[in-house]
């Protein structure tokens, strides 16, 4: 069935490295793709989204573009802080009642 | 707006004990949900509504009860509970206005339940 497949963590980097999560979903196309993030003892918020092909979605220097020809929508981010520390979750918006979310990435930033 | 608000923040439950998780949102949303989060893993649909009165399940919806009497409310029922209940709980909301998944989902700040 669709599904998203995101890119397995824990991820480490040092500050100001460069940031890709890799986020590939399987169906012909969804009318929106979805970046959520959680700190630590809390709940997800909205990172960022695109809401058609070719979109590009950006929020505290984070970037994803929704990729139809390679069914893709990966984040990145130039340079990460300490402060990015979270978990990640792609998450595909659907007409359909669906709703499910990628495994998540567990990102931690050393300083 | 105090946007989706989750009580208890911390609970824990005796096996066979019941309790109520309650959830509410003010930004007048269509949807409200209630996911599971267990330890590194990602999170888990329980049960969904749609609008008040109509409620669906979700992936795991095995050992829990909801209602949605007003739009406001969404309150997640535990009967029995076990120790594969122990888990982080988080309600949220979204419009809804497109069906489906399609608007950015809102969401509380969880209860953190424990099962002995």
């Amino acid at each position: 069935g669709d599904s998203v497949t995101q890119m397995e963590g824990p991820v480490t980097l040092s500050e100001e490295a460069f940031l890709t999560i890799n986020c590939t979903y399987t169906a012909t196309g969804y009318p929106s793709l979805f970046w959520y993030v959680q700190y630590p003892g809390e709940g997800l918020q909205l990172l960022l989204k695109a809401t058609k092909a070719d979109d590009k979605g950006s929020n505290k220097g984070f970037e994803a573009t929704y990729r139809k020809e390679t069914t893709s929508f990966h984040l990145e981010k130039g340079s990460v802080q300490v402060s990015d520390s979270a978990v990640y979750f792609c998450a595909p918006g659907d007409t359909g009642n669906q709703f499910y979310f990628g495994t998540g990435t567990s990102l931690t930033v050393i300083p | 707006n105090a946007g989706v608000t989750q009580t208890p923040k911390f609970r824990i439950l005796k096996i066979g004990q019941s309790m109520t998780l309650q959830c509410a949102q003010d930004m007048n949303h269509n949807y409200m949900y209630w996911y599971r989060q267990d330890p590194g893993m990602g999170l888990k649909l329980i049960y969904y509504s749609v609008g008040a009165g109509i409620t669906d399940k979700g992936e795991v919806p095995n050992g829990y009860n909801v209602s949605r009497s007003t739009t406001e409310d969404f309150p997640l029922r535990l009967e029995l509970a076990a120790p594969s209940q122990t888990s982080v709980y988080f309600c949220a909301s979204s419009y809804g206005l497109q069906g489906g998944s399609t608007d950015t989902q809102y969401f509380g700040p969880g209860t953190r339940l424990t099962v002995l």
